[in-house]
């Protein structure tokens, strides 16, 4: 069965600290790797992986993935208050047809 | 303004009662995608439509019906709703469906009693 796993489900930190958030896979056909951060209300884009060892990045966060070892993580640093969030890893699949299989997200708060 | 707009916000219903959740989107993207939300499932993906009069199922279709007339619009409707859809309805729209990420609606809280 296809499943996308985040760790840790949540997680608290301090203003400053580093946090690194992690997504496993285990998915026929991969074509992409997606995260997106989801405030009060919607999900909002934040990058989209294909190949491996190629890191993206904006501003304090960035990410990479791992295509041998089917996992990715997205790194934020020097966190503020406003990276609170519930942070989704998705993957989509190369199938005929749409198929993008979601991770449970995991909950990031940082204490001011 | 621009972008992707789902009403109501919030709608409590009855057990039985039919239930539409509208969607609508500026960007004339081809794909448009309506997602629930429950804790501990993550996001799943009840249908989709990659352009208008063309819809297809997703990962949980069973109780949902939707339709696309216009490329703009992509109502959902529950037509008899049951207390497990009890959820957080998300509407979506991508440029290709594949190789560009998806631009979610604010949801629609639903409560059936």
């Amino acid at each position: 069965e296809d499943k996308v796993v985040q760790s840790p489900l949540s997680l608290v930190v301090h203003e400053g600290d580093t946090v690194t958030l992690n997504c496993s896979y285990e998915v026929t056909n991969f074509r992409s790797l997606l995260w997106y951060k989801q405030e009060k209300k919607a999900p909002t884009f934040l990058f989209m992986l294909t190949s491996s060892g190629i890191e993206k990045k904006s501003g304090r966060l960035s990410s990479i993935l791992d295509k041998k070892e089917l996992f990715s993580i997205l790194n934020i640093t020097a966190t503020q208050t406003g990276d609170s969030a519930i942070y989704l890893c998705a993957v989509d699949q190369n199938t005929g047809g749409f198929k993008t299989i979601f991770g449970a997200g995991t909950r990031l708060f940082v204490k001011a | 303004d621009a972008g992707i707009t789902q009403s109501p916000r919030y709608k409590i219903t009855e057990t039985g009662r039919q239930v539409t959740l509208m969607c609508h989107q500026t960007w004339s993207h081809s794909y448009m995608f309506w997602y629930r939300q429950d804790l501990g499932h993550g996001l799943r993906l009840i249908y989709y439509s990659a352009a208008a009069d063309i819809t297809d199922k997703g990962e949980v279709p069973d109780g949902y019906v939707v339709s696309r007339s216009k490329t703009e619009n992509f109502p959902l409707t529950l037509e008899s709703a049951t207390r497990s859809q009890t959820s957080v309805y998300f509407c979506a729209s991508s440029y290709d469906g594949r190789n560009s990420p998806l631009h979610f609606g604010n949801g629609t809280r639903l409560t059936v009693t």
